[in-house]
């Protein structure tokens, strides 16, 4: 099976700290992408990446940025975490193509106090 | 701009009846149709897709149907399960079924209640 894996379930961060997620996939994966999750809103695509040290902003990139230095880890960033960055983060990976859609990770719930 | 709509935020359905979930459309150039499924504190599951050039994609107790001129799709499950309770999103690409690199657009998400 696909493993999407994001390092940690649940973060409580205070406010101006810098901040990493980390997301790592085990099935060699081209693509990875960063959403957040949050109530009445879906999920919106925070930034992406198809290659390694590759990556490209998706629609709310502001107050984030990413790395990508192994094919297997892509790290979200929050350089100095704010309120409004409470969310769930969900991390997912693919294949190129959408037959078999992305795989996602369990998320983390980041709560900015 | 909200491209992918999802107007129901909660369906309730009995279990054994069919369920039918929606999703609408804006943006004409998104070819390629998907639904994920997520419960709580997990992340989404791919359930099934569908892409433009079909009308019908079925796949066990799944059906996703696409009506282009409408611009709109719906995941139809039948028979419902109570493992089905869960929150259901609508996604969209627009470069076919070799694209999704540039990452997917979500609907906000309908809670699919399934009541014994």
């Amino acid at each position: 099976d696909v493993k999407v894996t994001q390092s940690s379930r649940y973060l409580v961060k205070r406010t101006g700290e810098k901040v990493f997620l980390e997301c790592v996939q085990d099935m060699d994966h081209e693509n990875m992408f960063w959403y957040r999750q949050d109530p009445g809103l879906g999920l919106r695509l925070i930034y992406f990446s198809y290659d390694v040290k590759m990556k490209e902003k998706g629609d709310i990139p502001e107050g984030y940025s990413v790395s990508r230095e192994k094919k297997e880890r892509f790290s979200l960033i929050l350089e100095s975490a704010s309120t409004n960055q409470t969310s769930m983060y969900l991390c997912a990976s693919s294949l190129p193509g959408l037959r078999y859609g992305y795989t996602f990770g369990s998320g983390t719930r980041l709560t900015v106090v | 701009d909200q491209q992918v709509k999802q107007n129901s935020p909660s369906l309730s359905v009995q279990e054994g009846r069919i369920s039918i979930l929606n999703c609408d459309y804006t943006n004409s150039m998104f070819d390629y149709f998907l639904w994920y499924k997520k419960y709580p504190a997990e992340g989404p599951t791919f359930l099934i897709s569908i892409s433009s050039i079909k009308d019908k994609n079925e796949d066990g107790r799944f059906t996703v149907f696409l009506n282009k001129s409408a611009k709109h799709l719906s995941l139809h499950i039948v028979p419902s399960q109570p493992g089905d309770s869960a929150v259901y999103f609508c996604a969209a690409s627009d470069g076919g079924s070799g694209g999704g690199a540039d990452g997917l657009t979500f609907g906000k998400g309908t809670h699919l209640i399934i009541q014994p």
